[in-house]
């Protein structure tokens, strides 16, 4: 069984640009996650889709940041444009929908850092 | 804010001992516990993870949870260098069974 996904692995941008992150969940996931984690700081959650609707955007820092879910398969996360703060590595996770322990899968991580 | 609170080390500890890891949280209604662990530039993996009071064995890890004292504890036996990683703890917090907030993580060093 392949593991949550994650492209690019670093991805290095200048303020006020664009990026997206993408994140491929393992197959038959329906829940998937974002989180980040900032330099010095423990890893946040963002944002919550089951399959493709939006559960939980609680997490989201501000309206620069837009996660969408088409498909209910993979997932980008985009910052558009991108600030300072927004430095930090990217994570996804992904776990099935009738998991008792909601375990977790977490991807490698996107590294972002913006100059 | 709900938070999770954890030492950040660096907690060193000679192969074969047993490395014991703490981890407090703000959350009285918190339902789930989780121990992740990460080594340097790779995913957090989920090792262990325990619901109701007392202890849990896997192996050489054994998780303890004390609802009362909002504690959570990761003792891992026979230490290996191997185990030498971060050791990330999450609680989902009171509603929200999806949701982990993460404390800021354990360095574990295991000297061969």
């Amino acid at each position: 069984e392949a593991g949550v996904t994650q492209f690019p692995s670093h991805s290095v941008i200048e303020k006020g640009q664009t990026v997206t992150l993408r994140c491929d969940p393992i197959s038959g996931h329906d829940n998937l996650y974002w989180y980040r984690r900032v330099m010095g700081k423990e890893i946040k959650f963002l944002l919550h889709f089951v399959k493709e609707s939006k559960q939980d955007e609680s997490g989201m820092p501000n309206n620069r940041f837009l996660a969408e879910r088409t498909g209910g398969t993979y997932s980008t996360l985009k910052v558009q444009p991108a600030e300072l703060e927004d430095s930090g590595v990217y994570f996804c996770a992904s776990s099935r929908m009738d998991s008792n322990n909601d375990e977790q899968f977490f991807g490698p991580g996107t590294r972002l850092t913006v100059l | 804010q709900k938070e999770v609170e954890q030492n950040s080390g660096p907690l060193s500890v000679p192969e074969g001992a047993i490395a014991s890891l703490n981890c407090t949280y703000s959350d009285r209604g918190s339902q789930s516990f989780f121990w992740y662990r990460q080594y340097s530039g790779k995913s957090p993996e989920l090792i262990m993870f325990i619901y109701s009071n007392g202890d849990k064995e896997d192996g050489r890890f054994t998780a303890q949870l004390n609802k009362a004292s909002q504690y959570v504890s990761l003792l891992i036996r026979d230490s290996q260098p191997s185990d030498s990683a971060t050791y990330l703890c999450a609680v989902s917090p009171q509603g929200s069974n999806y949701k982990l907030t993460f404390g800021k993580g354990t360095l574990l060093t295991v000297n061969p």
